[in-house]
């Protein structure tokens, strides 16, 4: 089945601890990004990928970090977390961005 | 400065009744504009892309570059239709970069 997987679903971390979600697409996907979801914000682009080894910010990069050495995995690291982090995250990935994305399931992070 | 406006929180009607969910952007060239919909507990899914003029599910959308509108529509709502509606916006030039609006929550009442 194509799919986006994120790891984990649920995860409550403390303030300062690095933590890494994990994402990977089994359609061979070029583009692949990563997105938080907040109340009354709607989706907000963190950073994006169009390929291996390349990486951009999108509208809220801080605090964040990305890797793409592999074109099918897109690991979110958090290196120091802070609880204005806490949020509901998702990764997506699409053959060509204007072909619209496919997401994956969520994760929902807690920084306390 | 925000790209992509919704803005209804949320839209009820009742099942059966027109629906139009409105969607307005900010961009100086030509955008690709696109409605995702979330249902309960799922995650995101597209529902459609104006680059392809479909109609999915019953809903189509029209963009509109004088009102700078991309507003979705259906005639007929169905109880199933609710949930959570994004519309997004990508930049031509760097595709992949993506900006989306706050969302609209439709309730559809028996």
């Amino acid at each position: 089945e194509a799919q986006v997987t994120q790891n984990p679903r649920y995860l409550i971390t403390v303030t300062g601890k690095k933590l890494t979600v994990t994402c990977s697409q089994n359609m061979n996907h070029e583009y692949m990004s990563w997105y938080r979801q907040d109340p009354g914000l709607g989706l907000r682009q963190i950073y994006y990928s169009m390929n291996v080894e390349v990486t951009d910010k999108g509208d809220v990069p801080e605090g964040y970090k990305v890797s793409r050495k592999e074109k099918r995995n897109f690991p979110l690291i958090l290196e120091s977390p802070s609880p204005n982090q806490t949020s509901l995250y998702f990764c997506a990935s699409s053959s060509q961005g204007n072909y619209g994305y496919t997401f994956g399931s969520g994760t929902r992070l807690t920084v306390v | 400065a925000q790209r992509v406006t919704q803005p209804e929180k949320l839209l009820s009607v009742f099942k059966g009744a027109p629906v139009e969910l409105k969607c307005n952007y900010s961009y100086s060239g030509s955008p690709e504009l696109f409605w995702y919909v979330q249902y309960s507990r799922q995650r995101l899914q597209l529902l459609l892309r104006h680059i392809s003029r479909e109609s999915i599910k019953g809903f189509t959308a029209d963009l509109n570059k004088g009102e700078t509108s991309f507003h979705l529509k259906k005639p007929f709502a169905q109880e199933e239709d609710s949930a959570m509606y994004y519309c997004a916006l990508g930049e031509v030039v760097s595709i992949n970069k993506f900006y989306f609006g706050s969302g609209t929550k439709l309730n559809v009442k028996p």
